[in-house]
């Protein structure tokens, strides 16, 4: 079975710090796609950022941006010059195999951005 | 484009009743697969459906079910219903697997 693990319940920083997320996972799989997703207090779930396995160039998307270790699979989202709209649940998620499993999600974590 | 829709936005139902919500993806989307929030198990994956089949299914009892129509948009229904069923229900709408989802704003339940 795969897992996801984010080790980080909650972080607090300040506005225009940059901020990193942790995650680990485990599959068997070789070809499987990481993701990051918000989900603000609005509940509503938005992918902020993709990563395919066998891409070894870490996926960038704006501010937001990815640190893939495979070997030592490792995803980590870096998040530069956080804005108060940053505020939300960070789940980060696993797309593996035929997809047996669906997406698998970590726990979370609560990222709170300080004025 | 629209999103993805899901409706209703909110239920109360009593235990023992069953539910039905629906979902409707991205047009163009053949894939919606569904998955349930709660506080302390997190996220979990419910099922998917694919051309109106079943692909996938998590491990949840067989009060779970779902289905999807030729237009793509999908139904989940609950039944029996349980004090434990009472969740954040999320779709996601997907081209044709999940290797990108974007979801819907859930329909959140609340069994009394």
């Amino acid at each position: 079975a795969q897992t996801v693990t984010q080790s980080q319940p909650e972080m607090s920083v300040q506005e225009a710090e940059t901020v990193t997320l942790s995650c680990t996972y485990d599959t068997s799989e070789n070809n499987y796609y990481l993701f990051w997703y918000k989900q603000p207090p609005s509940r509503q779930m938005i992918l902020v950022i993709r990563q395919e396995a066998y891409k070894q160039q870490n996926a960038t998307e704006n501010r937001f941006s990815v640190n893939f270790q495979k070997a030592a699979k490792s995803f980590s989202l870096k998040i530069s010059d956080s804005q108060l709209g940053d505020t939300a649940m960070y789940f980060c998620a696993l797309f593996s195999g035929g997809g047996a499993d669906g997406l698998t999600f970590g726990k979370g974590t609560h990222l709170i951005i300080q004025p | 484009k629209a999103g993805v829709t899901q409706t209703p936005r909110y239920l109360i139902k009593t235990r023992g009743q069953q539910v039905t919500l629906s979902c409707s993806p991205i047009s163009g989307h053949r894939s919606v697969s569904w998955y349930q929030q709660t506080p302390g198990q997190g996220l979990q994956f419910l099922f998917e459906y694919f051309s109106e089949t079943q692909r996938n299914k998590g491990n949840f009892p067989g009060r779970f079910s779902g289905r999807q129509f030729s237009n793509s948009r999908s139904e989940m229904n609950v039944s029996t219903l349980e004090l434990g069923d009472s969740a954040l229900y999320l779709c996601a709408s997907s081209p044709t697997v999940i290797t990108e989802a974007f979801f819907g704003q859930g329909t959140r339940l609340t069994v009394v």
